[in-house]
């Protein structure tokens, strides 16, 4: 398998613009997980889907933020309209099942936004 | 308080050292602990998990003291391809929501 897929690996975007970020989970995963890491913040989880499902968004930071899942294989997060403080690096993320199971991460996208 | 927290460090040490991590955590009813490794800007990469009893694997030992609500990793003879940031894990309710600590900061050097 080649892993968690995710594109694009860079994005650099100005203020005001849409940005969908891109994500293919490992087969046969039944958990997708969104995730932001910044040197102040660290590793924030925002969302986490079963079986395409949102279980909990309770971390998306407002309404600018969407993600869907329309299917097994594919996820999207978008952030409409960005904002310098949304530079991060995204991570999508999947896993078996919940509890003990590890998740697997893709390589991430770098997002500027100037 | 942060629900999970790590000392940033850096650790430096030297090769062959022993070095020892800890994390706390504020959810006594937390089910699930992993250690993960971060290389530089690389994605997270599940190092080992925690089990009640302690595990270890290789030059790694993990352990889990949940009276104090901690775990903790020893790393012993530090390798230079140790160098790496350290991140704790903790799956707390129903759902097994994970919270990733910010990570502990080890440099190996020769």
């Amino acid at each position: 398998d080649a892993g968690v897929i995710q594109s694009p690996r860079h994005e650099v975007t100005e203020m005001g613009q849409e940005v969908t970020l891109r994500c293919k989970p490992i087969s046969g995963h039944d958990y997708l997980f969104w995730y932001r890491q910044t040197m102040m913040r660290g590793l924030e989880l925002l969302i986490y889907f079963n079986n395409n499902v949102p279980i909990d968004d309770s971390g998306m930071p407002e309404d600018r933020f969407s993600a869907k899942m329309p299917n097994a294989s594919f996820s999207t997060l978008k952030i409409q309209p960005s904002e310098p403080r949304d530079s991060a690096v995204y991570f999508c993320a999947s896993s078996l099942y919940q509890g003990y199971s590890e998740q697997y991460f893709g390589p991430g996208t770098r997002l500027t936004v100037t | 308080r942060k629900e999970v927290e790590q000392d940033p460090g850096p650790f430096n040490v030297p090769e062959g050292a022993t070095v020892a991590f800890n994390c706390t955590y504020s959810n006594s009813a937390s089910q699930s602990f992993f250690w993960y490794r971060q290389d530089c800007r690389k994605e997270p990469k599940l190092l080992m998990s925690v089990y009640s009893s302690g595990n270890e694997d290789g030059r790694f030992t993990a352990q889990l003291n949940r009276a104090s609500q901690y775990i903790s990793l020893l790393i012993r003879d530090s390798k230079l391809s140790d160098s790496a940031t350290y991140l704790c894990v903790v799956l707390s309710g129903g759902s097994y929501i994970p919270t990733f600590g910010r990570g502990t900061s080890l440099i190996v050097h020769p």
